[in-house]
C-alpha cells in the first residue's frame, strides 16, 4: 500500500530553469493539494484540485502551474524557477467529501533548491 | 496579525512531565480544528481532531474555547517519541490554515 508518493525527494535546479514536482496516490481520494513549507511560516496552499481536470489556486499560486489529468496524479510545475521557490513542497490529499474537514494525507515532500 | 498563532517553543520536558501547548486562531467563523504532528524532515499527519466538547486520547487531551479562539493541546507522561513538532490546524471556510508549529523535545 503506497499511500501517496512525491518524486523527487530532492532536487537542486538553477534559476530560470523549468521543473515539475510529481505527487502520486493510490488511494482514489479525489482531493489532492500542494503546500509549501517555509521558516516562519506555516505550511502555506499552492494549488488544490477537487478532481481530474478540476484546479484551483490557493494562497500563494505565483509562479506555479498544476494540472490533473487523471486522479493519481497531480503534479505541480515552476515554469522559470527562482530562490524564493526554494522550499520543501508536500503534495497531500483527502476523502472525497468535506475535503477541508477531513484528515489530509501528505506525501513525504520534495525538497527543492533553487540556485 | 497571523490566523493562526503557536508559541515556537521549544519546549523542554523530562520524560513523565505534562506538556500544555496553545493556539490562538483569527477567524470566528472556523469550524474545523486539528493538531498535527510533524517529526523532523518528515510530513506532518493528523495527531487529532478538536471537537467542541474536547476530546482525549490516551495521553493527549485537546480543547477548544470558542468564545476565546484558543485551541490546547495536553499531553500527559510525555515520552522520548513525543519529541516533535505540533501544528495547529484551523479551517476557516475552504481551506486549512496552519500554524508555524510547536517544538517539544522531551529528555531522558
Amino acid at each position: 500500500d503506497a499511500g501517496i508518493t512525491q518524486s523527487p525527494r530532492y532536487k537542486i535546479t538553477e534559476t530560470g530553469r523549468q521543473v515539475t514536482l510529481m505527487c502520486h496516490q493510490t488511494w482514489s481520494h479525489s482531493y489532492m493539494f500542494w503546500y509549501r513549507q517555509d521558516l516562519g511560516h506555516g505550511l502555506r496552499l499552492i494549488y488544490y484540485s477537487a478532481a481530474a481536470d478540476i484546479t484551483d489556486k490557493g494562497e500563494v499560486p505565483d509562479g506555479y502551474v498544476v494540472s490533473r489529468s487523471k486522479t493519481e496524479n497531480f503534479p505541480l510545475t515552476l515554469e522559470s524557477a527562482t530562490r524564493s521557490q526554494t522550499s520543501v513542497y508536500f503534495c497531500a490529499s483527502s476523502v472525497p467529501s468535506k475535503h477541508f474537514s477531513y484528515e489530509q494525507y501528505f506525501g513525504p515532500g520534495t525538497r527543492l533548491t533553487v540556485t | 496579525r497571523k490566523e493562526v498563532e503557536q508559541d515556537p517553543g521549544p519546549f523542554n520536558v523530562p520524560e513523565g512531565a505534562t506538556v500544555a501547548f496553545n493556539c490562538t486562531y483569527s477567524n470566528s467563523a472556523s469550524q474545523s480544528f486539528f493538531w498535527y504532528r510533524q517529526d523532523c524532515r518528515k510530513e506532518p499527519k493528523l495527531l487529532m481532531s478538536v471537537y467542541s466538547s474536547g476530546n482525549e486520547d490516551g495521553r493527549f487531551t485537546a480543547q477548544l474555547n470558542r468564545a476565546s479562539q484558543y485551541i490546547s493541546l495536553l499531553i500527559r507522561d510525555s515520552k522520548l517519541s513525543d519529541s516533535a513538532t505540533y501544528l495547529c490546524v484551523v479551517n476557516p471556510t475552504d481551506k486549512l490554515i496552519f500554524g508555524t508549529g510547536t517544538r517539544l523535545q522531551v529528555f531522558p
